[in-house]
């Protein structure tokens, strides 16, 4: 069963502003990841946070983890068109030996 | 770039056609999945494998079977294809335990008419 869910499902914002994109989620989880789509393409992972961090950070990205609300949220700073894609996120089972679980999805677009 | 490969990219065929979607990965993973993705959508896993002669339905139910008799292959087939099996295929592995981040390959589109 589907336990991620993305918030907006899509965004639509202009180059130099932030984007930023939630995911909540039902069960407990060993870590929680966020994913890349380009169109027609595989998913690229971008970051990983575990169960016991709160705030983690690559480049423009920040992922902040709220165990307590079950939801976590991506920051993308001073977008770029290229940056234009479908971003997922992904948690992973406490035991951390179950799949990976998707959400539908952010669909971000970015005009230069 | 992941080193875990996808055969066809694109494949049209008819009705009724049995079809095997390859899917290769030289990182030695022992963990490998599938999933079904239409256009812009959610991610369905079809089946997953955490080990040669391991295999596991998905939470999507599905047609297709898998076989997993060497650790870097996971082919995927349809025996007799449906328009309904329209949609990409996505293969992916990760490494043994913890939830290790997922390594996809390019997917396979596939359209039957």
């Amino acid at each position: 069963s589907q336990q991620g869910e993305e918030d907006p499902q899509a965004l639509s914002i202009q180059e130099g502003e932030n984007a930023t994109m939630n995911c909540s989620y039902k069960t407990s989880i060993n870590n929680l990841q966020w994913y890349r789509q380009n169109s027609g393409r595989g998913l690229v992972h971008l970051i990983l946070i575990r169960s016991n961090e709160r705030e983690k950070h690559s480049g423009r990205l920040r992922v902040t983890l709220d165990t307590s609300k079950k939801s976590s949220s991506l920051l993308i700073t001073a977008s770029r068109a290229a940056d234009t894609a479908s971003y997922f996120c992904a948690t992973a089972g406490p035991s951390g030996n179950t799949p990976l679980v998707f959400g539908k999805g952010t669909r971000l677009s970015v005009i230069a | 770039e992941a080193d875990i490969y996808q055969t066809p990219r694109y494949l049209v065929i008819g009705t009724g056609k049995k079809i095997t979607l390859e899917c290769s990965q030289t990182m030695g993973h022992d963990k490998m999945y599938w999933y079904q993705q239409d256009p812009g959508m959610e991610l369905h896993l079809i089946h997953y494998s955490y080990g040669v002669n391991s295999t596991e339905k998905g939470d999507l139910s599905s047609e297709s079977t898998v076989s997993r008799i060497r650790t870097e292959h996971f082919p995927l087939t349809l025996e007799s294809a449906r328009p309904s099996h329209t949609s990409q295929y996505l293969c992916a592995s990760s490494e043994g335990g913890g939830g290790m981040e997922a390594f996809f390959g390019q997917g396979t589109r596939l359209t039957v008419v």
